[in-house]
């Protein structure tokens, strides 16, 4: 089946240390983006790319980094520069043509302290 | 600049009730709407798409939204609430254009509580 994979689904790290989240698509999508999820505050854009080896920030995009060097995989590191990385990541691909309906993965929730 | 608002950060309702979530959009060009569900720790499922085609739009579990263009809103119904359609409901809104980079701006979210 087709589908988005996050991994993985819990992730404890400690403040000041690096962590990267994966996300992997096997729906042939084009473009592919990262949300951050806070309690009360819906979803915001960390960075999105709409075709390998190219990315843009979003509106959240200080502290994390990305790269996309397959079209399948869009990883996004949290860095020590991140003030607050205690949140729900969110992963998700579309089409970049038609109605740009977004698929999402499962999340991974991670736990910085 | 689009943006999306929903009316309403939590909504209870009883067991076999109506249900109504409100969005209402800004947009200078008729936009792609979209209802999403999210259960808890998971990621986002699609409920229903407004595309132009229709103007009531037909989704997955019973719920259903109906684009009115002159009132900018696209609110979601259920005309019986069932227990398991407790979870966070977000609308969202999408540019038609050949500037689209498929970005979505989404509301802040509805919780919807179900007593039974």
């Amino acid at each position: 089946d087709g589908g988005i994979t996050q991994s993985p689904k819990y992730l404890f790290r400690k403040e000041g240390q690096n962590v990267t989240l994966s996300c992997e698509q096997n729906l042939n999508h084009d473009a592919m983006y990262w949300y951050r999820q806070d309690p009360g505050q819906g979803l915001r854009l960390i960075y999105y790319s709409q075709i390998v080896n190219d990315f843009q920030k979003g509106d959240i995009a200080e502290g994390y980094s990305v790269s996309r060097e397959k079209k399948e995989s869009f990883p996004l590191t949290v860095t020590s520069a991140q003030k607050n990385p205690t949140a729900f990541y969110l992963c998700a691909s579309t089409r970049t043509s038609g109605n740009y309906e977004q698929y999402f993965g499962p999340g991974t929730r991670l736990t910085v302290t | 600049a689009q943006s999306v608002t929903q009316l309403g950060s939590h909504v209870s309702v009883s067991e076999g009730a109506l249900v109504l979530l409100r969005c209402n959009y800004s947009s200078s060009v008729p936009p792609y709407l979209f209802w999403y569900v999210q259960y808890p720790n998971q990621g986002l499922q699609l409920l229903l798409k407004y595309t132009s085609a229709a103007t009531l739009v037909k989704g997955i579990n019973g719920f259903e939204a109906e684009f009115k263009k002159s009132e900018t809103s696209f609110h979601l119904t259920k005309p019986s609430a069932h227990m398991s359609d407790a979870a966070e409901y977000f609308c969202a809104v999408n540019l038609k254009g050949s500037s689209n980079t498929g970005k979505l701006i989404f509301g802040q979210g509805t919780t919807l509580q179900v007593k039974p």
